[in-house]
């Protein structure tokens, strides 16, 4: 099965830096790669996606980075605000018999100090 | 347009019980899936129904159970309750079942065990 990967398990900046998050997966066969943040008390939201045939994706102040030939993809979000404060996680899916489940990593809790 | 709205909020139980879980999903999606989230951790994927038919499961008990009703709402079944399924259960919905589909997390229902 799939083997996700995610580092650092915590993160802490000041406001106005960047934060950098890394997910290693095993299979070869992924194509998807959705980063979700999940807030205390909340579910996890999808922040960003992308697919295999792209290496890099930009939505404002957050960008997914994708390497196939060494399996992984990084979260990149810059001029951090406390409101980033929250607990990232990746969630490769795994696609089996037509069907597909979601591998989430075992998180990462970034900190963003004023 | 709603989200993915799961019932109840918080539910305690004790040792040998059973319990139900409800979810509904986003407007357009026909894919239900569910997830086990203990503390500290990332989502454990339960099963996923499609068609009202459970299409693929994860590493869970047949204590475990589900259903999807003609409407894509969705139940989540836990017979002779153990203190270990203490956890944020969490439902996703999604616009189909293919890989690339992205899945939308609700708020989760918080399940104790007394």
């Amino acid at each position: 099965g799939e083997n996700v990967e995610q580092h650092p398990s915590t993160l802490s900046v000041q406001e106005g830096d960047s934060a950098v998050i890394k997910c290693t997966y095993s299979d070869s066969a992924s194509n998807y790669f959705p980063w979700y943040k999940q807030e205390l008390g909340k579910g996890p939201q999808l922040i960003i996606d992308i697919r295999s045939n792209v290496g890099e994706k930009k939505d404002q102040r957050i960008a997914v980075t994708l390497n196939k030939t060494a399996k992984h993809f990084s979260l990149h979000i810059t001029e951090t605000q406390p409101e980033d404060s929250a607990v990232y996680f990746c969630a490769p899916p795994l696609f089996s018999g037509g069907y597909n489940k979601l591998i989430f990593g075992a998180g990462t809790r970034l900190a963003v100090h004023p | 347009d709603a989200g993915v709205t799961q019932s109840p909020t918080h539910l305690i139980k004790t040792r040998g019980q059973q319990v139900t879980l409800r979810c509904s999903p986003k407007s357009g999606h026909d894919t239900v899936s569910w997830y086990q989230q203990a503390l500290g951790q990332g989502p454990q994927f339960i099963f996923q129904y499609y068609e009202e038919e459970e299409r693929q499961r994860g590493n869970f008990p047949d204590r475990f159970s589900g259903h999807q009703f003609p409407n894509y709402s969705s139940e989540l079944n836990v017979n002779a309750l153990l203190l270990g399924d203490s956890a944020l259960y969490l439902c996703a919905s999604s616009p189909g079942t293919g890989v690339r589909q992205p899945q939308h997390f609700g708020d989760g229902t918080r399940l104790s065990i007394l």
